[in-house]
Formats: C-alpha cells, sequence, structure tokens
C-alpha cells in the first residue's frame, strides 16, 4: 500500500516549456486535490476533483489545467510555466466522508 | 474568504519546554484539524476538532477548538527534538473538509 505517490519528485524548467505532474493513490479514494506551497504562504489549493471525471477551481488555478480520467490518478498540467509557478506541489487524496487528507511526497518545480 | 492566521510563526526552544501555538480566524468552522509537515515531506494529519469547545489529546500534545469554532490551540508538553516540524491548522467550511483552508504554519524547532 503506497498511499500517495508523485512524479516526478524535482523538475527543473525554462520559461514556456509545459509539463504534467502525476499524482496517484491506491486508497480508492473519491476527492484528490492540488496544492501548491510557497515560503510564507501556507498550503493554498490549486484544483480539485470529487469523483472521477469531474475537475474544480481551488484559490489559485490561472495557469494550471487538471484531469481525472481514472479514480486512482489525478494530473496537473502547465501548459506555458512562468517563474511564478516556481513552488512545491503536493497531491492529496480523502475517502469521501472521511475529513482526513493524505499527502504525497511532494514535486519541487523550478521555472527559469 | 476565510482565512486562518497562525501564531507564532517561528519557534525555537529547548528539549523539555512546553509551547502554544493558535490558530485563529473571524470565520466559523465546521471542523478544524491540526496537520505536521517534515522537511522534504508532505503534511500528516494529528487530529480533528469538530466540536465548539472541544479538547484532544494525543499523548504530549493537547489540542482544543474554541467555543464559537472560530480559533484552536496546540500545545505540546516537555517538548522534544522529534517533535520539531511545520504545523498547520486546516479549516472545513459547511461542506465538510472540500476545499479546506490551511494557515501559514508555525515552524518549531526543537534544541537538544
Amino acid at each position: 500500500n503506497a498511499g500517495v505517490t508523485q512524479t516526478p519528485k524535482f523538475r527543473v524548467l525554462k520559461t514556456g516549456q509545459s509539463m504534467t505532474l502525476l499524482c496517484a493513490q491506491d486508497m480508492n479514494h473519491e476527492y484528490m486535490y492540488w496544492y501548491r506551497q510557497d515560503p510564507g504562504m501556507g498550503l493554498r489549493l490549486i484544483h480539485y476533483s470529487v469523483g472521477e471525471g469531474t475537475t474544480a477551481k481551488g484559490e489559485v488555478p490561472d495557469g494550471y489545467n487538471v484531469s481525472r480520467l481514472k479514480k486512482q490518478n489525478f494530473l496537473l498540467g502547465l501548459e506555458s510555466a512562468a517563474p511564478s509557478q516556481t513552488s512545491v506541489y503536493f497531491c492529496a487524496s480523502e475517502g469521501q466522508g472521511a475529513w482526513e487528507q493524505y499527502f504525497g511526497p511532494g514535486t519541487r518545480l523550478t521555472v527559469t | 474568504t476565510q482565512l486562518l492566521e497562525q501564531s507564532p510563526q517561528f519557534l525555537s526552544i529547548q528539549e523539555g519546554e512546553n509551547l502554544t501555538v493558535y490558530c485563529n480566524s473571524s470565520s466559523v468552522f465546521s471542523s478544524l484539524q491540526w496537520y505536521r509537515q517534515e522537511p522534504g515531506e508532505g503534511p500528516v494529519l494529528l487530529v480533528t476538532v469538530v466540536t465548539g469547545g472541544e479538547v484532544k489529546k494525543l499523548k504530549r500534545l493537547t489540542f482544543q477548538f474554541g467555543d464559537a469554532r472560530k480559533d484552536s490551540s496546540l500545545h505540546i508538553t516537555a517538548a522534544q527534538p522529534g517533535d520539531t516540524g511545520l504545523y498547520l491548522c486546516a479549516g472545513a467550511g459547511k461542506g465538510g473538509s472540500e476545499k479546506l483552508v490551511f494557515g501559514k504554519g508555525t515552524k518549531l524547532t526543537v534544541n537538544p
């Protein structure tokens, strides 16, 4: 039982490049979330999903897109990376009605 | 927008000392959670409090939810170096833990 996994763990992009972050969970959770964590800013919700095939915007969705084609996977895409997107990205999952989010280990992204 | 203010932002103490971390808001939350995050890892849930005035104890950690469900505190007795980490509070609105609001965190360092 791996819990929540994220790939890659580290990535450096140049401004304008695109990439996809993958989150996978093996707990059969309905809800999945993407956060970014910046120094002094805490965790901010980017997008979330309440089930396969559904997505919704969080607090800071601009510049990101997501997809939840399979229940166990939640993808976060950056179409044209900007230096302001340099951050640590965390994925989390939660069982419906469980009131506990399980977080992955994070992806450290640097955009130069 | 619901906001959670955590204080202090940084705390450095000696092993064996007691400490209290605060989480305050002008908004009412249906529940409040405390997470602990170690460097290079994702946050891990410590406790969820749901009833105004509720007190929960987890070994040397005591969590309290304010009577009005707008604030919470975390008290650690006889801190140990293993308690070092970032402590985050997170509040859930009326819809449950969907779209949790996180505080910016308190970075605790316990020196041996």
